[in-house]
């Protein structure tokens, strides 16, 4: 089946920096890809579609300066959270729709961010 | 209301025993739903897809029931395994954003 990675797993870091996640798809193309956040003990919550080739669409709520998205492939979409603070510590899964009609999604592992 | 609403448990489970949860969802137009199960610190899994009244997978029972707007859960002869959380998921009507309900909780005991 589809696989999509996530790099890196898990990261640590200082309060002020910036942070890079990637999201691949590794045996097929994603024009979109989707960037969920997932705090303790509650659900995935959407943040923002990812298009290749133009803006990503952010969910409500959300900042797009804060959470910089960059699509430049057909494989690769890239999660910058800038100026990292503690309450950006959380769990953030990317995902990217199947082929198909009625096809679901397929996840990333995810990564752990923990900002100190 | 929410647009996909979930039962959070935990459900205590015996091992070997039945369980079975439902996800109420508000869209009525919705065509498609998943069942998506989640263990502690990893990424959601596929679980089961609904596209019409129901659908059975070895000991997963999904069951629609679109007057009423919900879907269920039913597992069987449950196993030590079986513990996690069971995320409802239903697409949007058009395009590919999915909503997730809350979570249930289940815990499969010895």
């Amino acid at each position: 089946g589809a696989v999509v990675s996530q790099h890196p797993s898990r990261v640590i870091c200082k309060s002020g920096t910036s942070v890079k996640i990637e999201c691949r798809s590794l045996d097929f193309q994603a024009t979109t890809m989707f960037w969920y956040r997932q705090f303790p003990k509650q659900s995935l919550m959407l943040m923002a579609t990812s298009n290749e080739g133009s803006k990503a669409t952010y969910e409500q709520g959300v900042e797009k300066d804060k959470f910089l998205i960059n699509h430049a492939s057909l494989t690769l979409s890239t999660l910058t959270v800038t100026s990292a603070h503690p309450e950006d510590s959380s769990f953030y899964i990317c995902s990217a729709p199947g082929l198909g009609v009625m096809e679901t999604q397929y996840f990333g592992p995810g990564t752990r961010l923990l900002v100190l | 209301r929410k647009e996909v609403e979930q039962d959070p448990g935990p459900f205590n489970v015996p091992e070997g025993a039945t369980v079975a949860f439902n996800c109420t969802y508000s869209n009525s137009a919705s065509q498609s739903f998943f069942w998506y199960r989640q263990d502690c610190r990893k990424e959601p899994k596929l679980l089961m897809s609904v596209y019409s009244s129901g659908n059975e997978d070895g000991r997963f029972t999904a069951q629609l029931n679109r007057a009423s707007q919900y879907i269920s859960l039913l597992i069987r002869d449950s196993k030590l395994s079986d513990s996690a959380t069971y995320l409802c998921v239903v697409p949007e009507a058009a395009g590919n954003k999915l909503t997730f309900g809350g979570g249930t909780r289940v815990l499969v005991k010895p």
